[in-house]
C-alpha cells in the first residue's frame, strides 16, 4: 500500500494567515492526489483533485501544488470556517490510502 | 444534487455481520462515470477505504480486508450494500458512503453524513 504522511500533525492560526499543509507520499503516485476538509462531526468535503483543481463552489483561497513526491494545499487567507482538519488521499492505486490529518486551530 | 444516506443498526454484537446500505438520490447509481464505495473512520485508523463498485456489479475491495468484505448493489432500488463478517471491536467506527470518480480508484466527491457503528456485546 502507499503509505501518506502529513505534516504538521496539527497548526494554530489566526483568521488572514497564509497556512501551508504538507502531504508526502511513500511512492509516485502521479498527481493523484486530492484534499478534503472536515469539519468535527461531519463528513470530509472534497476540496482539491488531481494536485490542483479546485471542486466546484469551493473558494479560491484554497489551491493545491506539487513537487515530487510531496504535495503541498494552501490556504492564502485563512477564514473562520476554515478551522477543520484537513486530509490527503492518493487515488494512484487499490488501495486508496489517506493521510492521518492536519488539524488547523485557532491561535 | 446528488446526495447519499446511509442505513443500518448502530449496534452490532462480535463476531456477528455489520450491514449497511446506502440510498442514491437526485441521481442515477447507474453512471458510467461514477462508482460507489465505502469509508470508515475511527480515532485508532482514521479514514481507510474499504471497497467500491459500478452500477453494473463491478467491485474492489482494500486487499487488508477483502476476506471480510462484499459490497453489491441494487439498481432498482437506487442503493448500495456493505457487509463486513466476523466483526470485533476494531470495527467500531463511523462508515461513510461515497461517490467515487474517477474509477473504482479516484476522488470521493459526494459524501452521506455519516453511520457510527459499534461492535459491543
Amino acid at each position: 500500500d502507499i503509505q501518506m504522511t502529513q505534516s504538521p500533525s496539527s497548526l494554530y492560526a489566526s483568521v488572514g494567515d497564509r497556512v501551508t499543509i504538507t502531504c508526502r507520499a511513500s511512492q509516485f503516485i502521479h498527481r493523484y492526489l486530492n484534499w478534503y476538509q472536515q469539519q468535527p462531526g461531519k463528513a470530509p468535503r472534497l476540496l482539491i483533485y488531481h494536485t490542483s483543481t479546485l471542486q466546484s463552489g469551493v473558494p479560491s483561497r484554497f489551491s493545491g501544488s506539487e513537487s515530487g513526491t510531496d504535495f503541498t494545499l494552501t490556504i492564502s487567507s485563512l477564514q473562520p470556517e476554515d478551522f477543520a482538519t484537513y486530509y490527503c488521499q492518493q487515488s494512484f492505486s487499490v488501495p486508496d490510502t489517506f493521510g492521518p490529518g492536519t488539524k488547523v486551530e485557532i491561535k | 444534487q446528488v446526495q447519499l444516506q446511509e442505513s443500518g443498526p448502530g449496534l452490532v454484537r462480535p463476531s456477528e455481520t455489520l450491514s449497511l446500505t446506502c440510498t442514491v438520490s437526485g441521481g442515477s447509481i447507474r453512471s458510467t462515470s461514477h462508482y460507489w464505495g465505502w469509508i470508515r473512520q475511527s480515532p485508532g485508523r482514521g479514514l481507510e477505504w474499504l471497497g467500491s463498485i459500478f452500477y453494473n456489479g463491478d467491485s474492489h475491495y482494500n486487499p487488508s480486508l477483502k476476506s471480510r468484505l462484499s459490497v453489491s448493489v441494487d439498481t432498482s432500488a437506487s442503493r448500495f450494500s456493505l457487509q463486513v463478517t466476523s466483526v470485533t471491536a476494531a470495527d467500531s467506527a463511523v462508515y461513510y458512503c461515497a461517490r467515487v470518480y474517477g474509477g473504482n480508484s479516484g476522488y470521493f466527491d459526494v459524501w452521506g453524513p455519516g453511520s457510527l457503528v459499534t461492535v459491543s456485546s
